[in-house]
């Protein structure tokens, strides 16, 4: 188990352009999240998967943001027509429901997203 | 969804004992507490997490008391690598197919050599 992976690490990206962000989570791990943080601040909850199902998203995901888990494996998350707004780092985590091993979210490295 | 309160930051000399409180008043009957170490540039990582009374593992306890309105993570004799971020999150994982979890601006932690 090599935990959750994100890729890229870094993206400088110019206002405007879209860009696709990769998780690959840890594999026996059904629910999938996605997260944003900002400098200074706790991350925030962006979106939710349960297998390929997109159960959650937050009122913070506009129109150009879109996820996708598909075969309920690894997800993708895009934003297209970035702005200067959308810098920050985005976070991924998985998790299996709690009982099994009384495990709660891994988070993985994130992907510091610039745009210039 | 429960929302918390923490400190925003402590300073610990090392070999210390630190103990961070969260109060978490409106916590609800599923919910769970949850307790993140976050690095700067890294993503938080699990540390302990518990419904009531202790949990300890090998890296910290957390304390729950009865009422479940608050909990105290607790370090044991600190080093300088525990410097970081500490968020304390209350969620429900044991729903139907939602789990949200609401971090605050977490504890940030200072070891003092």
């Amino acid at each position: 188990d090599t935990g959750v992976s994100q890729n890229p690490r870094h993206k400088i990206t110019k206002r405007g352009q879209n860009v696709t962000f990769r998780c690959d989570p840890i594999s026996e791990h059904n629910r999938l999240y996605w997260y944003r943080q900002t400098l200074g601040q706790g991350p925030e909850f962006l979106t939710y998967f349960q297998n390929e199902a997109q159960l959650e998203k937050s009122r913070l995901l506009s129109d150009r943001f879109s996820a996708e888990r598909p075969k309920g494996s690894f997800s993708t998350l895009e934003i297209q027509r970035t702005e200067q707004g959308d810098s920050a780092m985005y976070l991924c985590a998985s998790s299996h429901p709690l009982g099994l091993a009384g495990e709660s979210g891994y988070f993985g490295p994130g992907t510091r997203l610039t745009v210039t | 969804l429960a929302k918390t309160t923490q400190p925003i930051s402590m300073d610990s000399y090392e070999g210390q004992e630190v103990n961070i409180t969260c109060s978490h008043n409106n916590i609800a009957t599923n919910d769970y507490i949850t307790w993140y170490q976050q690095f700067p540039s890294q993503g938080p990582r699990f540390i302990i997490q518990g419904y009531k009374t202790k949990v300890t593992n090998e890296v910290a306890s957390l304390f729950i008391p009865a009422d479940r309105k608050s909990s105290t993570l607790s370090l044991p004799r600190v080093s300088l690598s525990d410097t970081a971020v500490y968020y304390c999150l209350v969620g429900d994982n044991m729903g139907a197919g939602s789990y949200q979890l609401t971090f605050g601006k977490g504890t940030k932690l200072s070891v003092i050599p």
